[in-house]
């Protein structure tokens, strides 16, 4: 079975612009979450989505968004991009079917640049 | 608040030795616990997984304990090979929460 994938793995911007991020997660899975890397802040959350609902949501500024589309793939949107935003931002995808033991799968990240 | 500790930054093991990593954690609506292992500029891999039912979760060289009254669990590894350098961490979810809370990650380096 394919891992989940995440396209463009490398992007680099500048302040002001704004950019979008594309998550294919591991077939039959029907949850993907957001997280974004730092050296300072390691892993935290951004947001999380199922059947195309946003069902949990971490603690970013609104210029952070996302959406699912139908077939579970997902984006995420940064706008107004400032330098802190520079980060690997890493989709991960589950069964969504409960938070019990449901097991996330990471993709290989994207790694942002912002000049 | 930091809800999932990792205190080591690091560790050095040689080859063929146990490695264990450890980890803390505060919030006690947590129920199900992941370790995970990441090489620089990769996603993390998911290593193994101990729901809070168990105090117990072993695959291969790998095995998970988990002491709830202490709020900890450990991640043992053995024997340790080269191949097991990485950065490890530990991660948490509980009830309806969807999200998973991370450690700060540990780096392990096994010396041949």
């Amino acid at each position: 079975k394919a891992g989940v994938t995440q396209t463009p793995r490398y992007l680099i911007k500048t302040r002001g612009q704004q950019v979008t991020l594309s998550c294919s997660p591991i077939s039959g899975h029907r949850s993907v979450s957001w997280y974004q890397q730092t050296p300072g802040q390691g892993l935290q959350f951004l947001f999380e989505y199922f059947s195309e609902t946003q069902r949990n949501k971490g603690n970013f500024p609104g210029r952070f968004s996302g959406r699912q589309f139908s077939n579970s793939r997902s984006e995420m949107n940064v706008s107004t991009l400032e330098l802190g935003d520079s980060a690997l931002y890493l989709c991960a995808s589950s069964s969504g079917g409960g938070g019990g033991t449901d097991t996330q799968y990471f993709g290989p990240g994207t790694r942002l640049t912002v000049l | 608040d930091q809800q999932v500790k990792q205190n080591s930054p690091s560790l050095s093991v040689q080859e063929g030795r146990i490695s264990i990593l450890n980890c803390d954690y505060t919030n006690s609506m947590f129920d199900y616990f992941l370790w995970y292992k990441k090489y620089p500029a990769e996603g993390p891999t998911f290593l193994i997984s101990i729901s809070s039912i168990k105090d117990k979760n072993e695959d291969g060289r790998f095995t998970v304990f988990l002491n709830k009254s202490a709020k900890h669990l450990s991640l043992h590894i053995v024997p340790s090979q080269p191949g097991d350098s990485a950065v490890y961490f530990c991660a948490a979810h509980g009830g309806s929460n969807y999200k998973l809370t991370f450690g700060k990650g540990t780096l392990l380096t096994v010396n041949p």
